[in-house]
């Protein structure tokens, strides 16, 4: 079964804090990809990264990092020094070998104060 | 380069009413998909094409709902009829390949049946 849960249903921090978003998966493939996507108020859904099975490098880009590991099958997204603009909508998904359609998490809503 | 293109933007209509909906992927992309978005829960797969054929419409309600993709490039998803649980988010999305580099979403449509 495929499958990926993101238990935080809704998060609100202060701008400037580091907020972390939670995602695990289940797949019975051994060759897979993860993709975390920004929903924001426009309601376009936005890529953010891929990640196949076989790199578990973790990825920064600017504010954003992204943490991988096989052995939780978790893989988890931080935003650093949070701002306004990251409020929305964030959606992780899993896309197997065998299988070319995602599976969607539930999504975390982020609020971010000024 | 274009992004995918959808309309309308909103809908509403009266349960037992018929709606149909239209997306223009990115030009070359042979994948096209359709997610429905309930509020609250991530995009579910409708159906998935290949060019102008069906790869997957396993979760489409095939009593009510249908799509068509002529000519392998412009998508028409319709409902007939309407019921109050279809009230959604319609997101067309496309893609180069099958989907593993991730999917390109159009803003999608906001259907509300009353």
């Amino acid at each position: 079964a495929q499958k990926v849960t993101q238990a935080q249903t809704e998060i609100s921090v202060v701008e400037k804090e580091d907020v972390t978003l939670d995602c695990v998966y289940e797949t019975r493939d051994t060759t897979y990809y993860l993709f975390w996507y920004k929903q924001p108020p426009s309601g376009e859904l936005v890529f953010l990264i891929r990640r196949n099975s076989f790199d578990e490098q973790n990825e920064i880009s600017g504010r954003y990092s992204w943490n991988f590991q096989k052995s939780t099958s978790s893989f988890n997204f931080t935003i650093t020094a949070s701002q306004v603009v990251d409020s929305a909508v964030y959606f992780c998904a899993l896309r197997g070998y065998n299988f070319n359609k995602f599976y969607f998490g539930s999504g975390t809503k982020l609020n971010v104060k000024p | 380069e274009a992004g995918v293109a959808q309309s309308p933007r909103y809908k509403i209509i009266e349960k037992r009413q018929s709606v149909a909906f239209w997306c223009n992927p990115i030009s070359g992309h042979a994948t096209l998909y359709w997610y429905q978005q309930i509020l609250g829960q991530g995009p579910k797969l409708l159906i998935q094409f290949q060019n102008n054929g069906v790869v997957d419409d396993s979760q489409l309600p095939k009593d009510r709902f249908s799509a068509e993709r002529l000519k392998g490039v412009d998508s028409t998803l319709k409902i007939q009829p309407a019921k109050l649980e279809d009230s959604a988010v319609y997101l067309c999305a496309s893609s180069l390949g099958t989907g593993e580099y991730g999917y390109t979403f159009g803003s999608g449509t906001r259907l509300t049946v009353v």
